[in-house]
């Protein structure tokens, strides 16, 4: 079983509409949350970063992390067709060995 | 433009060669981080420089090796390589934990 489980999709929504991205992990070490955006042979852009439980708001961005359930969600609001891209969870240990345990990303495709 | 560079953008080689990949972090950030991205396993962790020392190994073959120079850039030596170690090659930097910034990636395709 993988540390780290990510739908991968393909997600297909209309624009304007709101998208869920989900994660489920199994390593109670992880502290750190995070979501990427790649887009189609670039690098991970890093989207949104959270520390432990809670929620965290930047524009039309949510990051939700429950680590009770182990569960983290991306919400995007008002979707865009530029929002089109695979969207990646990764986590990290408060260990000082700071590597990141990836998800296999979700395929979103905003129509417009 | 996350500011982390990466050289070469595209490698193409044939078995049994060995190639070099680069990285130049973000200004300031002392640590390094490579990973490799492939379609059957995705996003791999392969190992953390900071300030020019190992810090942490993740599942790098044996036939891979790192450094970090005085400078903070790093290359990524692979040898004997092999049909599969084609995949894209990220180098990604920070200055704490949690904020790692990716480069545009090499792209290997081995032959």
């Amino acid at each position: 079983q993988k540390e780290v489980e990510q739908d991968p999709g393909p997600l297909s929504v209309p624009e304007g509409a709101i998208v869920s991205l989900n994660c489920t992990y199994s390593n109670s070490a992880f502290q750190y949350f995070m979501w990427y955006r790649q887009y189609s042979r670039k690098g991970p852009e890093l989207l949104m970063y959270t520390y432990s439980s809670g929620n965290k708001e930047d524009g039309r961005f949510t990051a939700q992390v429950d680590k009770s359930s182990k569960y983290i969600s991306l919400f995007i609001r008002d979707s865009q067709p530029s929002d089109s891209a695979t969207y990646l969870c990764a986590m990290s240990a408060l260990s000082g060995n700071e590597k990141l345990t990836f998800g296999t990303g979700t395929r979103l495709t905003i129509i417009p | 433009d996350s500011g982390v560079t990466q050289t070469p953008k595209h490698l193409i080689t044939a078995t049994g060669q060995r190639v070099t990949l680069r990285c130049s972090p973000r200004s300031g950030d002392l640590s390094v981080y490579w990973y490799q991205q492939s379609l059957d396993q995705g996003l791999q962790f392969l190992i953390q420089y900071y300030n020019g020392e190992e810090r942490a190994k993740g599942n790098i073959l044996e036939r891979f090796s790192a450094q970090q120079f005085p400078d903070l850039h790093s290359e990524l030596n692979l040898s004997s390589l092999e049909l599969g170690d084609s995949a894209l090659y990220f180098c990604a930097s920070s200055v704490e934990v949690g904020t790692q910034y990716f480069g545009p990636g090499t792209r290997l395709l081995v032959l």
